[in-house]
């Protein structure tokens, strides 16, 4: 069964500064991965897709990587703002082309200003 | 506005009653799904349906019903509320043929926070 993990639950950093969210997973054999940013009170949203056969995917100032033979990828996000805090949660598909996904509990992050 | 649209927002239940959390998306979309958010650990499927008339179940099914009849609407029931339940809702669709492709992210509707006493 796939396993997702984010560490830290919780990070807080002042503006400006370049910071990496973390996400793991057990199961390697992953079709992509995504990264969704969530407001309090509010749904999730879409922030990058990265492919298997993809290493990095960019998007303004978020930048995702992934590992997929350590299980690892990370989200890069440079010269942080205070919009910028949200949680953040990654996700797997359990298959090929399955909508249904596996989440990591996220990590809360805070710009301070 | 196009999107996902969930009602209610908030709710408060007593042990034993039942409701209807309603989900309506405009995008033609034929995969819609249910999650629910607990502190520390994520997002867990409850029910899922990848076109009108089929639905199927999730990681954590028990407790709740659900029915697709339209294309737009996919409801989830809870029959008999429990304190467990409490929990925040989430209702998300995705276009299924572009999902296949692996391009595909899901849209997810501003959430319904229900609590159960």
């Amino acid at each position: 069964k796939q396993e997702v993990t984010q560490i830290p639950a919780a990070l807080s950093v002042p503006e400006g500064e370049n910071l990496v969210l973390n996400c793991s997973f057990t199961d390697s054999a992953i079709y992509n991965l995504q990264w969704f940013r969530q407001d309090p009170g509010k749904g999730l949203t879409s922030l990058l897709l990265i492919q298997s056969s993809q290493r990095e995917q960019t998007s303004g100032r978020l930048n995702a990587s992934l590992d997929k033979s350590s299980g690892r990828s990370t989200l890069y996000i440079a010269a942080s703002q205070p919009g910028d805090s949200a949680t953040y949660l990654c996700a797997v598909p359990r298959a090929f082309g399955n909508e249904k996904l596996t989440f990591g509990t996220g990590t809360r992050l805070t710009i301070i200003p | 506005n196009a999107g996902v649209t969930q009602t209610p927002k908030f709710q408060v239940l007593k042990t034993g009653q039942s409701m209807t959390l309603q989900c309506a998306q405009d995008m033609n979309h034929e995969y819609m799904s249910w999650y629910r958010q607990d502190p520390g650990m994520g997002l867990r499927l409850i029910h899922y349906s990848v076109g009108a008339g089929i639905t199927d179940q999730g990681e954590v099914p028990n407790g709740y019903n659900v029915s697709r009849s339209t294309t737009e609407d996919f409801p989830l029931r809870l029959l008999s509320a429990a304190p467990s339940q409490t929990s925040v809702y989430f209702c998300a669709s995705s276009n299924r043929l572009r999902f296949v492709s692996g391009a595909n992210v899901l849209t997810f509707g501003a959430g319904s926070r229900l609590t159960v006493l």
